[in-house]
């Protein structure tokens, strides 16, 4: 199936802990992103990548650092885990940043829940 | 500054009836707005694109409106089906930044 996966798709973790989630995409998309929904739903894009180059980096803690080994991959590393980091994580693709081709396909989410 | 705000919160209605949500934005330059909708549990997934020049489209019970004098857009959903209970999020793309996305309004249908 072509689609954007992630994994884990739940993930439990005590507080101080280090974690990491994967991303993959074979739309054949040059612009990854990562996104965290709070508990009130609201989207808030933290990194995007665009042909494994870093294009934006919002107001995130230097603790989360992503890594794109490649254009089909987006990973993000949770150094040092707090209980304010529990949410649903948000892997997406699309064709490109311009405006055409910014349809955004989404994975299905990875819960993060810290103890 | 670039905000996109999103009425109702949230709402309920009967499985059968209409109903429309309300997209406002202050973004300039406009490139274009979609809609999406996010099931519980999974993520979200576009409905439909509307560019500066299109003031309506349709995708099967799904209507989206564009004023983009007003800068307001609208989601209008006839004959809702339980199926139809999601939250719906209004994206709106600058033309030289990122997209922008809205706070969602949660929909129920009840049978």
């Amino acid at each position: 199936d072509t689609a954007v996966s992630q994994t884990p798709k739940y993930l439990v973790t005590q507080m101080g802990n280090d974690k990491s989630i994967k991303c993959e995409q074979n739309l054949g998309h040059d612009t990854m992103y990562w996104y965290k929904q709070d508990s009130k739903k609201f989207l808030k894009i933290m990194f995007s990548y665009n042909n494994k180059e870093l294009i934006i980096n919002e107001t995130v803690p230097n603790r989360f650092s992503p890594k794109s080994p490649d254009k089909a991959h987006l990973n993000l590393h949770i150094n040092s885990l707090e209980l304010g980091d529990s949410a649903v994580y948000f892997c997406a693709s699309s064709l490109g940043t311009s405006s055409r081709y910014n349809e955004q396909f989404f994975g299905p989410g990875t819960r993060l829940t810290v103890l | 500054k670039n905000q996109v705000e999103q009425s109702p919160q949230s709402l309920i209605i009967l499985e059968g009836k209409n109903c429309t949500l309300q997209c406002n934005y202050t973004v300039s330059p406009f490139s274009n707005l979609r809609w999406y909708k996010q099931d519980t549990g999974r993520g979200p997934v576009s409905l439909t694109i509307m560019t500066f020049s299109e003031n309506t489209k349709s995708n099967g019970r799904y209507t989206a409106t564009l004023d983009a004098d007003t800068k307001q857009s609208s989601l209008h959903i006839t004959a809702s089906q339980l199926s139809d209970s999601a939250s719906y999020i209004c994206v709106v793309k600058p033309s030289y930044d990122k997209v922008i996305f809205g706070p969602g309004t949660s929909l129920s249908v009840i049978p």
